[in-house]
């Protein structure tokens, strides 16, 4: 089954406390990117990548930290976690062919920092 | 920057009547478009995407959306609504020359029975 997988789906941290969120897809697709989501603001794109070793800024890149090694993977690294970060977490995924494709998200990881 | 704007929070329809859920975009050179619903508490689920070409875009579960480069508008509808549409909706843009997505507040739709 073509999927996006996301652990963990819940998390409750403290302040400082690094942390990282996986995502893995099984679509061998090229484009991967984060998201939070929070209410009254939509999904905001944190970090993107295009492929192995190529990623970029989104919209709210700052507290946190992407690595793109294998092509299925694309961690989400929070070295220094702080309350603004409590958040809901998207990772999607999608081919990146000459236009742009629609992406697939995964299920989803509530965090909440402390 | 690009941008995109859904104005209303919420929108309330019986069921059978029409829904239409509104959205606005600024972006640099040609946009890519794409509408998304969520439904609670699972991801977001791809619903449509305009590209190039016709302007009215058809998509999943019934939906459709017209683009209007004028208005730089990119509205969903849907002719006759059901109560299993009750969710939310979010809009979206890239433009031709970036890899870089940007979603709208979302608007969540009701459909009363």
């Amino acid at each position: 089954e073509a999927q996006v997988t996301q652990n963990p789906r819940y998390l409750i941290t403290v302040t400082g406390k690094k942390l990282t969120v996986t995502c893995s897809q099984n679509m061998n697709h090229e484009y991967m990117s984060w998201y939070r989501q929070d209410p009254g603001l939509g999904l905001r794109q944190i970090y993107y990548s295009m492929n192995v070793e190529v990623t970029d800024k989104g919209d709210v890149p700052e507290g946190y930290k992407v690595s793109r090694k294998e092509k299925r993977n694309f961690p989400l690294i929070l070295e220094s976690p702080s309350p603004n970060q409590t958040s809901l977490y998207f990772c999607a995924s999608s081919r990146l062919q000459g236009a742009f494709d629609e992406q697939y998200f995964g299920p989803g990881t509530r965090l909440t920092v402390t | 920057a690009q941008s995109v704007a859904q104005p209303e929070d919420q929108v309330n329809v019986a069921e059978g009547n029409p829904l239409t859920v509104k959205c606005t975009y600024s972006v640099s050179g040609n946009p890519y478009l794409f509408w998304y619903v969520q439904y609670p508490n699972r991801g977001l689920q791809f619903l449509l995407k305009y590209i190039t070409g016709d302007n009215l875009v058809k998509g999943s579960y019934g939906f459709e959306a017209e683009f209007n480069k004028s208005q730089t508008s990119f509205h969903l509808k849907k002719p006759s609504a059901l109560v299993s549409d009750s969710a939310l909706y979010f809009c979206a843009v890239r433009g031709s020359n970036d890899y870089k997505l940007s979603f709208g507040a979302g608007t969540t739709v009701t459909v009363r029975a």
